[in-house]
């Protein structure tokens, strides 16, 4: 059974600080991870990742895969008040394609 | 741009009522999925389609039926609805070749 686990589940901090969210997963014939953000309504995504060590940007958040390790991590530098939201890590498999098994979330704070 | 539909937004139900959550997409997307949310617990999967004439289990399947008649339509079915599926629900729906979730607004249930 494929699983996800995210870390820490929430934080709080003050604009400007720098966060890092952490995932890490198990599954079996591993084809993606991928980031979402989600304030009030339904997730948005953020990112996909597929490859070790290829980092994605976008703006102030970026993240990175690591197959060898079986994680992943979602940084936001100079953190906004806009980027309080419960951001969630979903992993696929080839082998169960449309199907995507999400961790918890983490839920961030950002305290002007 | 319609996106991900899903109707209603909110019901109240009594214990052992039935009910039916639409879903629909205008995007041709190949799976469509139902997740249910609850506090602290991320999304937990339902059921799932690949393709029109084709469902499958998730994780917490009891209590729910599926069916995919259609492409563009996958609505999710309470036969007798209990307490303990209050929740949030949402719809998604994605590329067979893409792994990005689009997801409906969600729909709020409460069960008396």
């Amino acid at each position: 059974e494929d699983k996800v686990v995210q870390s820490p589940l929430s934080l709080v901090v003050h604009e400007g600080d720098t966060v890092t969210l952490n995932c890490s997963y198990e599954v079996t014939n591993f084809r993606s991870l991928l980031w979402y953000k989600q304030e009030k309504k339904a997730p948005t995504f953020l990112f996909m990742l597929t490859s070790s060590g290829i980092e994605k940007k976008s703006g102030r958040l970026s993240s990175i895969l690591d197959k060898k390790e079986l994680f992943s991590i979602l940084n936001i530098t100079a953190t906004q008040t806009g980027d309080s939201a419960i951001y969630l890590c979903a992993v696929e498999a080839w082998t169960n394609a449309g199907k995507s098994t999400f961790g918890d979330g983490t839920t961030l704070t950002v305290k002007p | 741009n319609a996106g991900v539909t899903q109707t209603p937004k909110f019901q109240v139900l009594k214990t052992g009522q039935s009910m039916t959550l639409q879903c629909a997409q205008d995007m041709n997307h190949e799976y469509m999925s139902w997740y249910r949310q609850d506090p602290g617990m991320g999304l937990r999967l339902i059921h799932y389609s690949v393709g029109a004439g084709i469902t499958d289990q998730g994780e917490v399947p009891n209590g729910y039926n599926v069916s995919r008649s259609t492409t563009e339509d996958f609505p999710l079915r309470l036969l007798s609805a209990a307490p303990s599926q209050t929740s949030v629900y949402f719809c998604a729906s994605s590329l067979v070749n893409t792994g990005e979730l689009f997801f409906g607004e969600g729909s709020r249930l409460t069960v008396l």
